[in-house]
């Protein structure tokens, strides 16, 4: 059974700051996902991650994957009040066009 | 609006009775799934269409729930007989398999609230 752990769930943080979400999984895989959720909304998707040592940015947030550790990472540069939201990973099985399992989220505050 | 769109936003029933949600997804994709989202916590998978066929279901999909994209268009949700334990937002999402990475797009989702 795939599992995606997520840490931490929980982060705030002043603006300005960096900081790094890391994304663990327990079975191999090609693709992961990051989506954005604001409260009461549905998932925006971030980032596509298809292969080992992916790195993707986009403005003030980057994504990398490392498949052999199973792990991704979103860090976050000079922080914003507008970053403020859940972020998710998400996983799919290797060479799966199925369902995504993900993470439990971490919840990211940013202060003034 | 191009995106994935579902029906109702919201719904409020009580105890024992059906609903039946709507998605319409992205025009050009030919899958579909429907997941579930309680506070707090990220989605988890129910079920997955492409075209019309209904290639898998989770566990969470109890005999109560049935699902159906009878044009491999639009999909169809039905709770049966609800329980408290199905108050829930039930996201949609398509993507197109003619893409190597499968990128699934969410609607907006579906807020039941069980009383």
């Amino acid at each position: 059974e795939l599992k995606v752990e997520q840490n931490p769930l929980f982060l705030s943080m002043q603006e300005g700051k960096n900081y790094t979400i890391y994304c663990n999984y327990s079975t191999t895989s090609d693709r992961l996902y990051w989506y954005r959720q604001d409260p009461g909304k549905s998932l925006e998707s971030l980032f596509v991650l298809l292969s080992n040592g992916a790195v993707k940015q986009e403005g003030r947030l980057m994504a990398s994957l490392d498949t052999k550790a199973r792990l991704s990472t979103l860090h976050i540069t000079a922080a914003v009040h507008d970053l403020s939201a859940t972020y998710f990973c998400a996983v799919v099985l290797y060479r799966s066009a199925r369902q995504l399992t993900f993470g439990s989220g971490t919840q990211l505050t940013v202060l003034p | 609006d191009t995106g994935v769109s579902q029906n109702p936003r919201h719904k409020i029933t009580k105890r024992g009775q059906n609903v039946t949600f709507r998605c319409d997804p992205i025009s050009e994709h030919n899958r579909l799934y429907w997941y579930r989202q309680t506070l707090g916590q990220g989605p988890e998978f129910l079920t997955y269409f492409q075209n019309e066929a209904q290639l898998e279901k989770s566990r969470l999909l109890s005999d109560r729930f049935s699902a159906e994209r009878p044009k491999g268009s639009f999909s169809t949700l039905e709770i049966q007989r609800t329980e408290q334990g199905d108050s829930a937002m039930y996201l949609c999402a398509s993507s197109a398999s003619v893409t190597s990475y499968n990128e699934q797009f969410f609607g907006p989702g579906t807020r039941l609230t069980v009383l």
